[in-house]
């Protein structure tokens, strides 16, 4: 079985741009979670989507945002980038929910903003 | 508020010996907890969750964990420790949240170094 795949692995912006991360979870999964890594903030929850429905969202400002397709699959997007964004963006994706399921992480975008 | 931490930003092993990476954490209600490995430019993997039952988990790896609920811990153990070892460890906990829902909240990590 595949795993968690995202694109694209690596991404360099510049400030006042916006990107597009893409995630695809492992089949069957329907719960996609969304984390920022950071060596000063460690990692931090986005948000949490599950049948196209944002169920959890963290203490991120509103130009960060994200979505869940159909098939599972999900993006998050990112607005006017500032050179705090710069992160290991990583997701997650379980078969019901991050509660009891273990969580299968994917190998992260590395978004570097200049 | 809900918490983990990890107090030690590293700990250092030589390989052979038994290894602990502590975790302490801070929730209401019963604790849902899991640890997790980083190796380099890699995502998290799975080791092991607490959600009920026997206070010892047996995870990947050769890893275990003891929950210890007086003590509010959840220590990453492992007997006799391999130079491959060597990674970020993650503890985290769940948060309680609507529904059936829940998010992670992650300690801040501590390297393992296992000498040779």
């Amino acid at each position: 079985k595949a795993g968690v795949t995202q694109t694209p692995r690596y991404l360099i912006k510049t400030r006042g741009q916006q990107v597009t991360l893409s995630c695809s979870p492992i089949s069957g999964h329907r719960s996609v979670s969304w984390y920022q890594q950071t060596p000063g903030q460690g990692l931090q929850f986005l948000f949490e989507y599950f049948s196209e429905t944002q169920r959890n969202k963290g203490n991120f400002p509103g130009r960060f945002s994200g979505r869940q397709f159909s098939n599972s699959r999900s993006e998050m997007n990112v607005s006017t980038l500032e050179l705090g964004d710069s992160a290991l963006y990583l997701c997650a994706s379980s078969f019901t929910s991050p509660r009891l399921d273990e969580q299968f992480f994917g190998p992260g975008t590395r978004l570097t903003v200049l | 508020a809900q918490s983990v931490a990890q107090p030690e930003d590293q700990v250092n092993v030589a390989e052979g010996n038994p290894l602990t990476v502590k975790c302490t954490y801070s929730v209401s209600g019963n604790p849902y907890l899991f640890w997790y490995v980083q190796y380099p430019n890699r995502g998290l993997q799975f080791l092991l969750k607490y959600i009920t039952g026997d206070n010892l988990v047996k995870g990947s790896y050769g890893f275990e964990a003891e929950f210890n609920k007086s003590q509010t811990s959840f220590h990453l153990k492992k007997p006799s420790a391999l130079v491959s070892d060597s990674a970020l460890y993650f503890c985290a906990v769940r948060a309680l949240g609507s529904g059936n829902t829940g998010k992670l909240i992650f300690g801040q990590g501590t390297t393992l170094q296992v000498k040779p």
